[in-house]
């Protein structure tokens, strides 16, 4: 069973609005989550995090919001630009202790000039 | 830069044969992991690594076996290769504690015919 699900397979943007990636986790005892972004051929690369003290976590054109609650986040790209087509992981991982991060299927942005 | 560097990009092997994909990091981490990433299943943990000589299974072990014989060195092995183990193969590696997120490897496509 899936612990981290990313049930977008695929999302399709316009250059310049905005794009928001959703991720939702079962295991209650995640609390820390990331971002990963990957392009074809590469491996991923971290792109942001947010623990679970925090519901908002900035850097630059990225924002992840974190609805412990609902055991939701979602990452917030403004604005969508082409360079930012890729594949997006969600991963998430417990704090104490030294647990793998457990990643999404990923959800596949394409942004459209 | 640090780095996480696997040995191949691209490897064409045939059904039974013995496959070895090496990985070496340059971070003095202590905590490396082999992922293999296919379409629609996302990223599926194999085997990880703590420490040098200690390992422990993933989610998908099966056909699979790993060495750690130094820390900067994790492989993985494919015992007889089989064509269901055609994918893309990634290394990661971390810090050990709460909050450090992966760097990964480029990858490596394995196709086995």
């Amino acid at each position: 069973d899936q612990q981290v699900k990313q049930n977008s397979p695929s999302l399709s943007v316009q250059e310049g609005r905005i794009s928001i990636l959703n991720c939702d986790y079962t295991n209650s005892m995640f609390d820390y989550f990331l971002w990963y972004k990957k392009y074809p051929a590469e491996g991923p690369t971290f792109l942001i995090s947010i623990s679970s003290i925090k519901d908002k976590n900035e850097d630059g054109r990225f924002t992840v919001f974190l609805n412990k609650s609902a055991k939701h986040l979602s990452l917030h790209i403004v604005p969508s630009q082409p360079g930012d087509s890729a594949v997006y992981f969600c991963a998430a991982s417990q704090y104490s202790g030294n647990t793998p991060l457990v990643f999404g299927k990923g959800t596949r942005l394409s942004v459209i000039a | 830069d640090v780095k996480v560097t696997q040995s191949s990009r691209y490897l064409v092997k045939r059904t039974g044969e013995k496959v070895f994909l090496e990985c070496v990091q340059d971070m003095d981490h202590e905590n490396m992991f082999w992922y293999r990433q296919d379409p629609g299943l996302g990223l599926r943990l194999i085997y990880f690594s703590y420490d040098v000589k200690m390992k422990e299974k993933g989610d998908i072990p099966e056909g699979y076996s790993v060495s750690r014989e130094k820390k900067e060195r994790f492989s993985l092995i494919l015992e007889s290769a089989s064509t269901n183990q055609t994918s893309m193969y990634l290394c990661a590696s971390s810090l050990s504690g709460i909050g450090y997120g992966y760097t990964f490897g480029s990858g490596t496509r394995l196709t086995v015919v």
